[in-house]
């Protein structure tokens, strides 16, 4: 079965140290995709990141940066110098492989709530 | 904006009750997926329905079903409500119904059962 484990629960943190979200994730499928989501106090679902299981290339978007390793089936977030704005629930969620029952629907772990305080 | 819409933002109502939720996919998008997030079990997948059909189901209660219209808007019912229905109803749109692609997902409607 697939599964997706955000150990940390709540996070706090001062502006501008750098922070780092744990997502571990669990698929006996070789091809598959992980994502991060956002969720800000307003309660929407904001898309960050999307990565195949076949590029295992770190990515920087501007203060964002993620670690993907296939070898610990872990794909981390880290937000460096963090700002206030930053203050949400992120998840991460991976999408099961096709086949039946499933086209594309994402496991979202339970979520990690990262405060930043000024 | 994701350019998904979502409505009603709030509904209250009372446990046995029955509601519509609605949902209208970014322009283009033929695929609209629900899902439930509660404090209890997190955010869950509900339902897919690509231009028209339903294609994959996850943890829906026999009390909720939903459809899409030929328009592509899609809906929600929920009946013989229950306190546990309480929770935040995304829905999400997508363009094609293949693993990978990303997901935009609509403001959501906060259902409180009383």
């Amino acid at each position: 079965a697939q599964k997706v484990t955000q150990a940390q629960t709540e996070i706090s943190v001062v502006e501008k140290e750098d922070v780092t979200l744990d997502c571990v994730y669990e698929t006996r499928d070789t091809t598959y995709y992980l994502f991060w989501y956002k969720q800000p106090p307003s309660g929407e679902l904001v898309f960050l990141i999307r990565r195949n299981s076949f590029d295992e290339q770190n990515e920087i978007s501007g203060r964002y940066s993620w670690n993907f390793q296939k070898s610990t089936s872990s794909f981390n977030f880290t937000i460096t110098a963090s700002q206030v704005v930053d203050s949400a629930v992120y998840f991460c969620a991976l999408t099961p492989p096709p086949g039946l029952g499933s086209q594309g629907n994402l496991i979202f772990g339970k979520g990690t709530k990262l405060s930043v305080k000024p | 904006d994701s350019g998904v819409t979502q409505t009603p933002k709030h509904l209250i109502t009372a446990t046995g009750q029955r509601v519509t939720l609605r949902c209208s996919p970014r322009s283009g998008d033929l695929s609209v997926y629900w899902y439930q997030q509660s404090l209890d079990q997190g955010l869950q997948f509900l339902i897919h329905y690509y231009n028209g059909e339903e294609r994959a189901k996850g943890n829906i209660l026999e009390r909720f079903s939903a459809q899409q219209f030929p328009d592509l808007h899609s809906e929600l019912n929920l009946s013989s409500l229950e306190l546990g229905d309480s929770a935040l109803y995304f829905c999400a749109s997508s363009g094609i119904p293949k693993t990978g692609v990303e997901q935009y997902f609509g403001p959501g409607t906060r259902l409180t059962v009383t």
